[in-house]
């Protein structure tokens, strides 16, 4: 009954190769989120998409590619890894906003990627 | 950009203790929300304040709002080891933007 999962939970890698984290929520939630969080603990969104469509895109190198088949999934492919790709990168999903209120954000627990 | 600045960075209390942690925004917002991380683990949300609230309780939780100060604070009473985690404060900006802007947390340590 998990609500948002990603796999996997530990990716170890060396540089230059290319990798996939894969996010799946069964909240039926129109939107979901990649964010990245440093060594700091700060925590940046990365990408969002709303019924598979691209709405947020920061800056992010576009070795970083994510794809969303459908609305329960969104996956994030990174090309060509370097050593500062090296954190936890968090999938969230959200319902759709109501009024002028905004929704609360569900996260998956993570993954830790660590370049080498 | 970072939205959100939270004080103090780190904080140790003894259990039955209250804590208190800060956190300060730029922009005008929607609504402010704080959410915990306990170590190794995902973000869970805590509650939510709207911009035109000013204060808010969940259980052992209080949050306050100040839009005119653009600050926040969030008093957790009767603190328990089980609360020892990270708290950040999370703004969903008046852009409309779907996406939480995230402050840079306090790691709150709970002493049994």
């Amino acid at each position: 009954d998990t609500a948002v999962s990603q796999t996997p939970k530990y990716l170890v890698t060396q540089m230059g190769n290319d990798k996939s984290i894969k996010c799946e929520q069964n909240l039926g939630h129109d939107t979901m989120y990649w964010y990245k969080q440093d060594s700091k603990k700060f925590l940046k969104i990365m990408f969002s998409y709303n019924n598979k469509e691209l709405i947020i895109n920061e800056t992010v190198p576009n070795r970083f590619s994510p794809k969303s088949p459908d609305k329960a999934h969104l996956n994030l492919h990174i090309n060509s890894l370097e050593l500062g790709d090296s954190a936890v990168y968090f999938c969230a999903s959200s319902p759709p906003k109501s009024g002028t209120g905004g929704a609360k954000q569900y996260f998956g627990p993570g993954t830790r990627l660590t370049v080498t | 950009s970072q939205q959100g600045e939270e004080d103090p960075q780190a904080l140790s209390i003894q259990e039955g203790e209250n804590a208190t942690m800060n956190c300060s925004y730029k922009t005008s917002i929607n609504n402010l929300q704080w959410y915990r991380q306990n170590s190794g683990r995902g973000l869970v949300h805590l509650i939510l304040i709207r911009s035109n609230e000013r204060e808010k309780h969940s259980g052992r939780l209080r949050v306050t709002l100040d839009t005119s100060k653009k600050s926040s604070s969030l008093l957790i009473t009767a603190s328990r080891a089980a609360d020892t985690a990270s708290y950040f404060c999370a703004t969903d900006e008046y852009t409309g933007r779907r996406a939480l802007t995230f402050g840079s947390g306090t790691r709150l340590q709970v002493q049994p």
